[in-house]
């Protein structure tokens, strides 16, 4: 049973808008999440993290927002450029863990 | 720096084949994994190993076998190659996951390709 989530499969959004990507989780004993892309054939890469201990985390055109109550989190690019178009994946870890969680990812297409 | 390497990329199997998977890393990582990867299903880890000479299973490790008998290498075995084994698969390794200040992230290869007929 997959314990992170994300629902959506696809998502398409034109360059310059807002991408939003959301993930679901369902153990309580997460308290660390993280965001990777991953273009084709290439290995997924690290984009963004957040603790438990926050709410909201940027980087750039990047943030990552944690609502714990809910067990959810969101990535949101903006803008979404071209380059963006990948396949995203949510990650998750427990404190005494070494191991990551992944979601089924969700791709991304910037239409120019 | 090569970071993780994988060898090798693209593999063809009969089922019955035995196959290993070789993975190394420059970067004095202590922690490596082996995830596959499948069409709506994610990443799914397969092995990991906390340090030179231990390893341990993780979500899907029935039909594979792993060794760490270096720090820097991480191998994955097939030992009957079974048609539900087509997938992708990606190393990793990471620091001391989770210590102070560190992001926590792991650093992937760029997978290998297996199909077995």
């Amino acid at each position: 049973d997959q314990q992170v989530k994300q629902n959506s499969p696809s998502l398409s959004v034109q360059e310059g808008r807002i991408s939003i990507l959301n993930c679901d989780y369902t153990n309580s004993m997460f308290d660390y999440f993280l965001w990777y892309k991953k273009y084709p054939a290439e290995g997924p890469t690290f984009l963004i993290s957040i603790s438990s201990i926050k709410d909201k985390n940027e980087d750039g055109r990047f943030t990552v927002f944690l609502n714990k109550s809910a067990k959810h989190l969101s990535l949101h690019i903006v803008p979404s450029q071209p380059g963006d178009s990948a396949v995203y994946f949510c990650a998750a870890s427990a404190w005494d863990d070494y191991k990551l969680s992944f979601g089924a990812g969700t791709t991304v297409t910037v239409r120019a | 720096n090569a970071g993780v390497t994988q060898t090798p990329k693209f593999r063809v199997l009969k089922t019955g084949q035995s196959m290993t998977l070789l993975c190394a890393q420059d970067m004095n990582h202590e922690y490596m994994y082996w995830y596959r990867q499948d069409p709506g299903m994610g990443l799914r880890l397969i092995h990991y190993s906390v340090g030179e000479g231990t390893t341990a299973k993780g979500e899907v490790p029935d039909g594979y076998n792993v060794s760490r008998l270096k720090k820097q290498n991480f191998l994955l075995g097939l030992e009957s190659a079974a048609p539900s084994q087509t997938s992708v698969y990606f190393c990793a390794s990471s620091y001391l996951f989770r210590d102070r200040g560190d992001t926590g992230e792991l650093f992937f290869g760029e997978g290998s390709r297996l199909t077995v007929l």
